[in-house]
């Protein structure tokens, strides 16, 4: 079964300063990983995506996120937090087999509060 | 331009009173889900379609139906609303199959039964 666990509920950081978001991942085939970010009161969108061609993986607004299939991990980092980057992100795991093809299975969410 | 739309953003609405949230994508893709995201638990699915005619069950179908009878509609119908269906509504389309496509999400329908 695939399962995705986000390790803080919230992560408050100073603007300037570097932003990590942890993921852990369960996977028995290889996954596909997404991180989407969520700002008050809007919908969903994608950051950024693994697609198995490169671990290293870079997204939208200065984000990237590194697959490391020895520690089942993609974690979210940013070298420099915006009070713009202030929003709630998932952690998402693909199903890539069988009957429930496509389905995502999402984490609960890390909370990013940036203080100035 | 390319987009999923539901309607009603917002609903307020009493026990026992069915209801209906549309669901519409205008990118010819196969593959339609709807979720429930509630603070916490992140976004839960409730069902899913691969195509015409082919919907499944999600991680929390009780107390909703669905229908996917042409490519672009996937409506969410709750029969008989109930308190704890009170909640924030995603639907999301992409391609079906294997590869690395990602979901287009709605913006989301604020459902609240009181």
């Amino acid at each position: 079964a695939q399962s995705v666990t986000q390790l803080d509920s919230h992560v408050s950081v100073s603007e300037g300063t570097p932003v990590l978001l942890r993921c852990n991942y369960s996977s028995s085939y290889s996954p596909s990983l997404f991180w989407y970010v969520q700002h008050p009161n809007k919908g969903l969108q994608l950051l950024l995506k693994y697609t198995s061609a490169a671990t290293l993986v870079k997204g939208i607004n200065g984000f990237e996120a590194e697959f490391k299939k020895s520690e089942t991990s993609f974690h979210l980092t940013k070298p420099s937090a915006h009070m713009s980057d202030a929003a709630e992100y998932f952690c998402v795991v693909r199903m890539n087999y069988g009957g429930s093809q496509g389905n995502l299975i999402f984490g609960k969410g890390t909370k990013l509060s940036v203080k100035p | 331009e390319a987009q999923v739309t539901q309607n009603p953003r917002y609903l307020i609405t009493v026990t026992g009173k069915k209801l209906t949230v549309t669901c519409s994508q205008n990118m010819n893709h196969e593959y339609m889900s709807w979720y429930r995201q509630d603070p916490g638990l992140g976004l839960r699915q409730i069902y899913y379609s691969m195509n015409v005619e082919v919907t499944d069950k999600g991680d929390v179908p009780e107390g909703y139906k669905v229908s996917r009878k042409e490519k672009r509609n996937f409506p969410l119908i709750l029969e008989s609303p109930s308190p704890n269906q009170t909640s924030l509504y995603f639907c999301a389309s992409s391609f079906e199959g294997q590869g690395f496509y990602e979901q287009y999400f709605g913006p989301g329908t604020r459902l609240t039964v009181t």
